[in-house]
């Protein structure tokens, strides 16, 4: 099974801040990378696919890159409403395993 | 709107079965790959099995193999999860998820169903 580590795994931040969480794959995932992110009580929702596909309806200041083991989610200026819990997933094989996740605090 | 809304979670005694149901709508059901996701209580998320739109094509975590089974109803927009030999660390929040392949990634996510595996 492909592992999938996230850095760090909660971080203190304040609005307006520029964010950014990392995602390693064990082995290479091409492209096959999605970001998440979770309120709690609530569903994950679905942010970037495909490394850097931003999902209808989400803001443009959220953003991915990467490739091949190493990846970014990058948030340009933090906003009330993103304080959550970040996931990466990887769907280049079976099974499809998410980060441990990172959590997005207020400082 | 697409809506996806589990149902069917419950308390149940290690080794018990439990059926789960999502009812989907909003969008063409027998178009789309669905996956059934779980999540223990404050941990993180899990994949658990994939259906294709057809059915034809079937995938298990590990950890469930041999004791769950997905499966899918297109007439009645309806994707399904039957349990058996539920174990205590089955306890999680079942989330069913849209998939809209090529990506394989969750687009859409139900509200989550809570299954407690409890003597």
């Amino acid at each position: 099974d492909i592992q999938m580590t996230q850095s760090p795994s909660s971080l203190s931040a304040s609005v307006g801040d520029r964010v950014t969480i990392t995602c390693r794959a064990s082995q290479t995932i091409s492209s096959y990378l999605n970001w998440y992110q979770q309120k709690p009580g609530k569903a994950p929702k679905l942010l970037i696919y495909v490394v850097s596909s931003l999902q209808s309806g989400v803001p443009s200041r959220f953003s991915g890159s990467g490739s091949g083991t190493d990846f970014t989610l990058t948030i340009s200026s933090l906003q009330p409403e993103d304080f959550a819990t970040y996931y990466c997933q990887q769907s280049y094989s079976i099974p499809w395993t998410f980060g441990q996740g990172t959590k997005v605090e207020i400082k | 709107e697409v809506q996806l809304v589990e149902s069917g979670g419950g308390l149940v005694q290690p080794g018990g079965s439990l059926r789960l149901s999502c009812a989907a709508s909003g969008f063409t059901f027998s178009s789309y790959e669905m996956n059934w996701v779980r999540q223990a209580p404050g941990k993180g998320l899990e994949w658990v099995s994939y259906i294709s739109s057809s059915g034809s094509t079937i995938y298990y975590a590990d950890s469930v193999k041999g004791r769950f089974t997905i499966s899918r109803d297109n007439a009645k927009n309806s994707l399904y999860l039957q349990m058996n030999s539920l174990r205590a660390e089955d306890t999680a929040l079942y989330y069913c998820a849209r998939d809209p392949s090529p990506g394989d990634y969750f687009d859409y996510w139900g509200q989550g169903t809570l299954v407690t595996v409890s003597s």
